[in-house]
């Protein structure tokens, strides 16, 4: 069936760096992706939701110049936090819309430790 | 975001009993909604979906209900397994300039053997 990736499940990075997150759809277009962000015992936020060729649409109070979202191709969309700081370490998720019936599906998720 | 999601309320079960999660939703317009089951550290997984036009639809040993008058969805799992043990999540589909899934504050579910 159709499986999201994200890649890296887990990374480790320095106070002040950049890292990116990817998610890819491997057997569908992903017309719509959307990224979350999840802290321990608590529910998935909604962060942004991106359209492939345009610009991400982000949530009230949702940074958008500290995380950045291409949705360059109908497979791919990045998700890159921009100068980190430990209260950004977190799991995201992102999920993508596509295939038959438009179904929402989700990626595995990565957790970020900004150290 | 609009999830709000602070402290996850637990429900306590024996093997073998039947589980009901509720679910409380805020947008009167929402029209699909979706049960996830989240295991520790992993994304959630799809559980089982419906549509405003039903007020009840079931699967393999789940059944989800939803009340329209008072926005609220129930998920049913009958004869709990400890493989349910999970956190447990109600989300909508919301119209805005797009249309976007939102998470609802979620339960987590502990199976007693």
């Amino acid at each position: 069936g159709a499986v999201v990736s994200q890649h890296p499940s887990r990374v480790i990075c320095k106070s002040g760096t950049s890292v990116k997150i990817e998610c890819r759809s491997l057997d569908f277009q992903a017309t719509t992706m959307f990224w979350y962000r999840q802290f321990p015992k608590q529910s998935l936020m909604l962060m942004a939701t991106s359209n492939e060729g345009s610009k991400a649409t982000y949530e009230q109070g949702v940074e958008k110049d500290k995380f950045l979202i291409n949705h360059a191709s109908l497979t791919l969309s990045t998700l890159t936090v921009t100068s980190a700081h430990p209260e950004d370490s977190s799991f995201y998720i992102c999920s993508a819309s596509g295939g038959t019936g438009n179904t929402i599906y989700f990626g595995e998720g990565s957790w970020l430790t900004v150290v | 975001g609009e999830s709000v999601g602070l402290h996850l309320p637990t429900l306590s079960v024996q093997e073998g009993d039947n589980s009901i999660i509720n679910c409380a939703y805020s947008n009167s317009a929402s029209d699909y909604f979706i049960w996830y089951k989240q295991e520790s550290g992993k994304g959630p997984q799809f559980i089982i979906d419906i549509r405003s036009n039903m007020d009840k639809r079931q699967g393999q040993r789940v059944t989800v209900l939803l009340n329209k008058t008072v926005k609220h969805l129930s998920l049913q799992i009958a004869a709990t397994q400890p493989g349910d043990s999970a956190v447990y999540f109600c989300a909508e589909i919301v119209m805005d300039s797009s249309y976007k899934l939102i998470f609802g504050s979620g339960t987590r579910l502990l199976v007693r053997p």
